[in-house]
């Protein structure tokens, strides 16, 4: 069975720190796509970052960046000079090619502090 | 253009009554999705379209019927709901099947 696992119920970081969200996942899929998505209280889900599982290099999206650690099936998240804006919910998200089915973690809830 | 619009935001129903949700989009992706999401909980996947035909239905029950009248929209029918099925409904769309979706704001059910 495909797994995606967030141990982090709730974090907290002061305005402009640093911040990483924790993911792992399990398949044994060689072919695959990996998400962090973004679900403020307004209610959408916002694309954050992309990684496909064929790229060695880890994809960076302004103050976003993940640390991809394939053979450790690790996927973190972390938010640079963290923002209000950035307070919600963040859920990473797994793809196998070709299945259209999105396979969710259990969310890490990240507040921001001013 | 990378919206996903659905209505109504918002909707109360009773047991008896019969709606719909609705989503479009127009950005050529061949593949919708209907989630489902409690609150604090990730969310699970309903139905998926992809090419205009129902590709996936993750045993979902009746009273819940999904239309796909063409490749830029998508309905949710809605009948004889019960109570438990008060949840936010999000729509998502994507390109193929192994690129990011986009989702809707989504449509907050309250069934009474």
């Amino acid at each position: 069975a495909q797994t995606v696992t967030q141990s982090q119920p709730e974090m907290s970081v002061q305005e402009a720190e640093t911040v990483t969200l924790s993911c792992t996942y399990d398949t044994s899929e060689s072919n695959y796509y990996l998400f962090w998505y973004k679900q403020p209280p307004s209610r959408q889900m916002i694309l954050v970052i992309r990684q496909e599982a064929y790229k060695q290099q880890n994809a960076t999206e302004n103050r976003f960046s993940v640390n991809f650690q394939k053979a450790a099936k690790s996927f973190s998240l972390k938010i640079s000079d963290s923002q209000l804006g950035d307070t919600a919910m963040y859920f990473c998200a797994f793809i196998t090619s070709g299945t259209y089915k999105y396979i969710f973690g259990t969310g890490t809830r990240l507040k921001v502090l001013a | 253009d990378t919206e996903v619009t659905q209505t109504p935001k918002h909707l109360v129903m009773g047991m008896t009554n019969k709606k719909s949700l609705k989503c479009e989009q127009h950005m050529g992706h061949r593949a919708m999705y209907w989630y489902k999401q409690k609150a604090k909980k990730p969310p699970e996947l309903m139905f998926v379209y992809s090419y205009e035909k129902l590709s996936i239905n993750e045993s979902v029950p009746s009273r819940f019927s999904p239309e796909c009248p063409n490749s830029s929209l998508l309905n949710l029918h809605l009948h004889a709901l019960q109570p438990e099925d008060s949840a936010l409904y999000l729509c998502a769309s994507s390109r193929t099947g192994n690129t990011e979706a986009f989702f809707g704001q989504g449509t907050r059910l309250t069934v009474v």
